[in-house]
């Protein structure tokens, strides 16, 4: 199994429909994030949780919240999706000092 | 906020021939963290670097900090087509690893 799963891995969804995307962990890192990527635009961060009391805005929050349900569980929520949400997003995982993050495959959402 | 800024944003090249990707920062880097993405894919880990001049290789794949700590390159050597794919680069600003800024990816092809 891999270190990160996302779920589901692509989605096709109606605007104003509520859309969960589920992130788990087995790697035991405290620090997990949410970043979405679009083309020429890089990966931007959405949210970020230091542990599971901890929830953090990223650069482009607006439109999207964040649940930590355990240190291994990440869930990003879209409550009412719009079409420029239409993007592939990224679960991630770190902790303190280590080398870098690891992610997940990805899921890719379109919102039509 | 960190701005990151890589070229070339595209690079086709034969294989066996070198290339070099560069990231440049606005700001000094704590950490600049190098991640390879299959298209459509989820984000390898690549390489980091901290100190300023360091330089580390991974088989082919050589990266370098400058002394200023405001740019990063990475070198390919007698590239091979499993190299396609994008380059992202990441930056830690703050010296705590807490999360990372990402540059727009620079996507490379290697023909036969």
């Amino acid at each position: 199994d891999a270190d990160v799963t996302q779920t589901p891995r692509n989605r096709i969804t109606k605007t104003g429909k509520r859309i969960m995307l589920e992130c788990s962990q087995t790697k035991g890192h405290d620090r997990m994030y949410w970043y979405r990527q679009d083309p020429g635009l890089g990966l931007r961060l959405i949210y970020y949780s230091f542990d599971v009391k901890d929830i953090n805005k990223g650069e482009i929050s607006d439109g999207y919240s964040v649940s930590r349900q355990a240190q291994a569980k990440f869930s990003l929520s879209l409550e009412s999706a719009i079409p420029n949400q239409t993007a592939l997003y990224f679960c991630a995982t770190s902790e303190l000092g280590a080398n870098g993050y690891t992610f997940g495959s990805g899921t890719r959402l379109t919102v039509v | 906020s960190q701005e990151l800024e890589q070229s070339p944003q595209s690079l086709i090249v034969q294989e066996g021939k070198n290339l070099t990707i560069n990231c440049t920062s606005s700001k000094t880097l704590y950490g600049l963290y190098w991640y390879k993405q299959k298209y459509g894919e989820g984000l390898i880990f690549l390489m980091m670097l901290q100190k300023g001049g360091e330089e580390k290789s991974h088989e082919k794949i050589t990266a370098k900090l400058d002394e200023k700590k405001q740019q990063s390159s990475l070198h390919i050597t007698a590239s091979q087509p499993s190299h396609a794919g994008i380059y992202l680069c990441g930056a830690d600003g703050t010296g705590t690893a807490s999360k990372l800024t990402f540059g727009t990816g620079t996507r490379l092809q290697v023909t036969l």
